[in-house]
């Protein structure tokens, strides 16, 4: 069974940065594109940004609101995918989840969400 | 950015209707580019369909996923208890991913 599991979050002040972690279980982690999609408390999902397994490159992709801020990077070897939060925002405030698919385009792209963690709580406040 | 628009905003069914959820985009996609989600509160989403019309593992055949081009359904043929969540149609591009903003299906 595959289990994603995520960890890190908590509360943090507006401008400050914070590590978001994912570790990957039942699963061969390398093989698979990781991507991170948040919630904000009431709201709708929204796409973070994902990350190719290096048979694709291991390049990344984010949304506009997060460009230039967020960075995701993977640790293969741990089966462990990482998002790297800067000048972190009080709209950042959500549960983020880590995500990954059992199919890819031939891009590497995921197709269709198969696979979950509980999600983690990130405040952003003062 | 593909903008997705999801109608109606709120369904409200009994156990046993049909319902039909849209999820229109701004501008053509891919048929193999959209999903559909399922979400109960405090749960993570589930994946429903990919590739638009294609169920996932697990997924009852009352789920039904359809169209192209820019209009996309998910059908559920008779409600079951459990089906009462929110649903959000996703497209998955080579580079850009949005999520349509939800129906929410709730009990009449």
């Amino acid at each position: 069974e595959v289990q994603l599991v995520e960890s890190g979050g908590g509360l943090v002040q507006p401008g400050r940065s914070l590590r978001l972690s994912c570790t990957g279980s039942g699963l061969i982690f390398g093989d698979y594109a990781m991507s991170w999609v948040r919630q904000a408390p009431g709201k709708g999902l929204e796409w973070v940004g994902f990350i190719r397994s290096k048979a694709y490159g291991g390049t990344t992709e984010y949304a506009a609101s997060v460009n230039g801020r967020f960075l995701i990077s993977r640790d293969d070897s741990k089966s462990i995918a990482y998002l790297h939060m800067n000048r972190l925002k009080t709209e950042d405030t959500a549960v983020y989840y880590c995500t990954s698919g059992s199919r890819v385009t031939v891009f590497g792209v995921i197709m269709g969400l198969d696979y979950w963690g509980h999600g983690t709580l990130v405040t952003v406040s003062s | 950015e593909v903008v997705l628009t999801q109608s109606p905003g709120t369904l409200s069914l009994s156990p046993g209707e049909r319902a039909t959820l849209s999820c229109r985009a701004s501008q053509s996609v891919s048929s193999n580019s959209l999903a559909w989600y399922q979400q109960k509160p405090g749960q993570a989403p589930r994946l429903l369909i990919y590739g638009a019309s294609s169920r996932t593992a697990g997924i009852p055949d009352r789920f039904s996923g359809s169209g192209s081009g820019t209009d996309f359904t998910l059908t559920i043929s008779r409600l079951a208890p459990e089906d009462f969540a929110v649903y959000y149609c996703q497209h998955y591009g080579n580079s850009l991913w949005t999520f349509g903003q939800g129906t929410k299906v709730d009990v009449k």
